[in-house]
């Protein structure tokens, strides 16, 4: 079965910091991965996904992550944040499972101090 | 660009009551999806559906139900709410590509709904 785990629930960096988000997920068969972010109180919106096209992807506003199969890891980056970084952001797997499509993991907050 | 709306984005509702959240897109998207997302846990699959008057059960359906009489459009009733469905609820939609579990899904932007 999929699984997607986010390492760390809060992560806070400073203005122009780097920013690392933590993805580990477990799949049986070649995933899709996907991040997504959601400012407060808005929906979700899709920073990039990962399709098996390269491996590394590059995202919306100065996002990327790279998919590292070896490590089962789908790290999200970005080399300085801005405040208007802050954000929840959710990583999220392929499923092959019935009855659901997209396994979410439960969120990392990013705070960004000036 | 694809927009999905919800028809409210906060609702106070009391014990029992039956409440009804709207959901509507606008890019004549085959699937469409409900979710609950509480902090900590993330979100979570309530219903989904890939086609008019078809639903799937997600991972938490106890205690809801779904209503997809025209593509656009996507329900989710509560037939009686219970304090413990106080959540944000949101709706998504994803284009008919590759596949229900690979396709991008657009999300409204939440309804957080109360039940006292």
């Amino acid at each position: 079965a999929q699984s997607v785990t986010q390492l760390g629930s809060h992560v806070s960096v400073s203005e122009g910091a780097l920013v690392l988000l933590r993805c580990n997920y477990s799949s049986s068969v070649p995933p899709y991965l996907f991040w997504y972010v959601q400012y407060p109180n808005q929906g979700l919106q899709l920073l990039l996904k990962y399709t098996s096209a390269a491996t590394l992807v590059k995202g919306i506003n100065g996002f990327e992550a790279e998919f590292k199969k070896s490590e089962t890891s789908f790290h999200l980056t970005k080399p300085s944040a801005h405040m208007s970084d802050a954000a929840e952001y959710f990583c999220a797997v392929s499923s092959n499972q019935a009855g659901t499509a997209l396994i979410f993991g439960k969120g990392t907050t990013l705070s960004v101090s000036s | 660009d694809v927009k999905v709306t919800q028809s409210s984005r906060y609702l106070v509702k009391r014990t029992g009551e039956k409440v009804f959240l709207e959901c509507v897109q606008d890019m004549d998207h085959e699937n469409m999806f409900w979710y609950r997302q509480d902090p900590g846990l993330g979100l979570r699959l309530i219903y989904f559906s890939y086609d008019v008057k078809m639903k799937e059960k997600g991972d938490i359906p106890e205690g809801y139900s779904v209503s997809r009489e025209k593509k656009e459009r996507f329900s989710l009733i509560l037939e009686s709410a219970s304090t413990n469905q106080t959540s944000m609820y949101l709706c998504a939609s994803s284009t008919p590509g590759s596949g229900i579990s690979t396709d991008t899904q657009y999300f409204g932007p939440g309804t957080r709904l109360t039940v006292l």
